[in-house]
């Protein structure tokens, strides 16, 4: 069974530019996650959807990220404009259950790494 | 709200040594999840293990084994005769319920574990 992806892997900007980050869950996974992973730190959840609507983001800042999640499959996250402290990895998740849990495990993917320069 | 600590920050021990990786929560909740994930040089974030609260079982996996003390708040992963490819950074997560009524984890800081030949 194929893992969650997310493309790309490596992104390099400058500050105040655009940046987007693409994730395709596990298949027929119907919670989808976006973290952010500041180095030296743990992931921190920025957002959670359900199909294709959004359970959680009180922890996204809303003034520069967006995401969305089409048809409840994939998902894209943005950043508009970039700031220094947005440089990390953003980690995608999904997991099997309508609900999202309790207690459902979290398949990741292998992670965005961005650095703004 | 819900907290992990992981107070080691790096482990370094020898090939074939045992270590074990501590976790300490804290949570308000009654019925609650605790998981293992191991992050390698990669990026991606493996599961190991997830945990209820009415499960004080221990666990053996191979040479990985998991000790869960309520009375302590513990939930502790020991590694039996590490090899290098254990080298990786360790979380350990617990979930909680979000604003939405779903669950998010909610990662400790993680433990870097160096294996040397």
């Amino acid at each position: 069974e194929a893992g969650v992806a997310q493309s790309p892997r490596y992104k390099i900007i400058e500050k105040r530019q655009s940046v987007a980050f693409w994730c395709n869950p596990i298949s027929g996974h119907a919670t989808l996650y976006w973290y952010q992973q500041i180095l030296g730190q743990g992931p921190k959840l920025l957002i959670q959807f359900q199909n294709n609507g959004v359970v959680d983001d009180s922890q996204l800042p809303k003034d520069r990220f967006s995401a969305e999640r089409l048809k409840g499959v994939d998902s894209t996250l943005k950043i508009q404009p970039a700031k220094l402290e947005d440089s990390a990895v953003y980690l995608c998740a999904s997991s099997l259950d309508l609900a999202g849990g309790p207690g459902e495990t979290q398949y990741f993917g292998p992670g965005t790494r961005l650095l703004v320069l | 709200a819900q907290k992990v600590t992981q107070a080691q920050t790096e482990i370094s021990v020898v090939e074939k040594e045992d270590v074990t990786l501590d976790c300490v929560y804290e949570t308000r909740d009654t019925t609650y999840y605790l998981f293992w994930y191991k992050q390698p040089p990669s990026g991606e974030l493996v599961f190991l293990i997830r945990r209820n609260s009415f499960d004080e079982q221990n666990e053996i996996s191979g040479r990985y084994s998991w000790n869960f003390q309520k009375s302590t708040s513990s939930f502790n992963f020991t590694i039996t005769a590490s090899q290098v490819v254990d080298s990786a950074v360790y979380f350990c997560a617990l979930s909680e319920e979000t604003q939405g009524g779903s669950e998010k984890l909610v990662f400790g800081k993680g433990t870097k574990l160096t294996v040397n030949p």
